[in-house]
């Protein structure tokens, strides 16, 4: 079955770290780019950030402002599993984590069931 | 970065009408557009890419149109399951960003 999984959210207190994954199955993952989209409840998407899939370009990242120097993506080909590193985490960070496959223009065409991830003391 | 205005926020109709969203692009995007669709309680879905290609799976009752700043989602014939909520998406450059979301409710 073709299917994304997120695990790793929870609660964490403002200023901690947690990382998030993502499972992959049911399609070439090492070839497909990988992003990470989140929602605030009730609220719109925000696009978090993307990583490229395997090419001879080597690997590509990017962020959205809000998150650059805080977030790192990164992916293991062998385990079909891309992973958000979220440190120096804000209340404002608090959302509904969607992992999602990207396409080689950048829609997302997949998308996990989300993972909710809350940010107080 | 690009902002995407979504209008109207929420649309009231009755199933069998024609729904009309709009998404407008402070910038020109090309044809670099997305619709998504998603449910209470589900993920997105992507619906029409490229401003007017539908995506795998996704009826004809649904079409986009657009390039350019402005862009249109029409559902021709509103069936029950299609009220929801609507999101565009460009990635014509980074960031990557939404609209805001047009709300499409029974009336």
């Amino acid at each position: 079955e073709v299917q994304l999984v997120e695990s790793g959210g929870g609660l964490v207190q403002p200023g901690g770290s947690l990382r998030l994954s993502c499972a992959a199955s049911g399609f070439t993952f090492r070839s497909q780019a990988m992003g990470w989209v989140r929602q605030t409840p009730g609220k719109g998407l925000e696009w978090v950030s993307w990583i490229s899939g395997l090419s001879r370009g080597g690997e590509n990242w990017s962020y959205e402002d809000s998150v650059k120097g805080r977030f790192t993506i990164s992916r293991d080909n062998f385990k079909n599993t891309v992973y958000l590193q979220m440190n120096s985490l804000r209340a404002e960070d608090t959302s509904r984590y969607y992992c999602a496959r990207a396409t080689s223009t950048n829609y997302f065409d997949l998308w996990g069931q989300g993972i909710l991830v809350t940010v107080s003391s | 970065e690009i902002v995407l205005t979504q209008s109207p926020a929420t649309l009231s109709l009755s199933p069998g009408e024609r729904a009309t969203l709009s998404c407008r692009a402070s910038q020109s995007v090309s044809s670099s557009l997305a619709w998504y669709q998603q449910k209470p309680g589900q993920a997105p879905r992507l619906l029409i890419y490229d401003a007017s290609n539908r995506a795998t799976g996704i009826p004809a009752r649904f079409s986009g149109s657009g390039s350019g700043t402005d862009f249109t989602l029409t559902i021709s014939s509103l069936e029950p399951e299609d009220f929801a909520v609507y999101y565009c998406q460009h990635c014509s450059s980074w960031p990557l960003t939404f609209g805001g979301g047009t709300k499409v409710e029974i009336k």
